[in-house]
């Protein structure tokens, strides 16, 4: 059973950048057959994509946050990771990764970055 | 850029009710249009993809038609379970942006 976990910091201080690791389990994140995505979704919300990366290298990014966004993986970990530069308060949000071709299909539980001083 | 807007954006219904939600695209996007339910404090639950193939173990009670610019997602008969939020969300030329969503409330 495939499995996507988030990690990393709940609290992240403004103008500096969030980095978030999403670990796949029961999977090769190496597959091609497969993209994989960040969506979050601030309190009381709903969702965003921010961005997407295929077979290792491909990435496709919201373009609304597209200047401030790099998502990268690394297979040898089986992981794939988000980098969102310069955050202010309107980023605080539930981060979530997912897996998907023809719908998000796996979903890790999420995770809650707030940014604050 | 595609636009996704869905409506209502709320409403009330009661168990067994048949409930329809709409989505629109501002431009066509074929059939690559899917649908989510998301409960509080829950990661989002694949129902729909490419606008009417039921994602396996979903039960057969949810229903997604529509092509282009126009699709529906139906509750045949709500249950107690399906109380919860509905997005739809576009999976077009690489973008794969999401509706604001619906609440489905008690009556």
């Amino acid at each position: 059973q495939l499995q996507l976990q988030e990690s990393g910091p709940g609290l992240v201080k403004p103008s500096e950048t969030l980095s978030l690791t999403c670990t796949v389990s029961g999977g090769s994140i190496s597959s091609s057959s497969y993209y994989w995505g960040w969506i979050r979704q601030p309190p009381g919300k709903g969702l965003e994509w921010i961005g997407t990366i295929y077979y290792i290298k491909s990435t496709y990014y919201n373009p609304s946050l597209k200047s401030r966004v790099t998502i990268s993986v690394d297979t040898s970990k089986n992981q794939f990771s988000l980098k969102l530069s310069s955050v202010t308060a309107a980023d605080t949000a539930v981060y979530y990764c997912a897996r998907h071709y023809e719908g998000f299909d796996y979903w890790g539980q999420g995770t809650l970055v707030t940014v604050s001083s | 850029d595609i636009q996704m807007t869905q409506s209502p954006s709320s409403l009330s219904a009661s168990v067994g009710d048949r409930v329809t939600i709409t989505c629109r695209a501002s431009q066509s996007i074929s059939s690559y249009l899917n649908w989510y339910q998301q409960k509080s404090g829950k990661a989002p639950k694949l129902l729909i993809y490419a606008a009417s193939s039921l994602q396996s173990g979903v039960p057969s009670r949810f229903s997604g038609s529509g092509s282009g610019t126009d699709f529906t997602l139906t509750i045949s008969s709500l249950q107690p379970e399906d109380f919860a939020t509905y997005y739809c969300q576009r999976s077009y030329s690489t973008l794969w942006t999401f509706g604001q969503g619906t609440k489905v409330e008690v009556k």
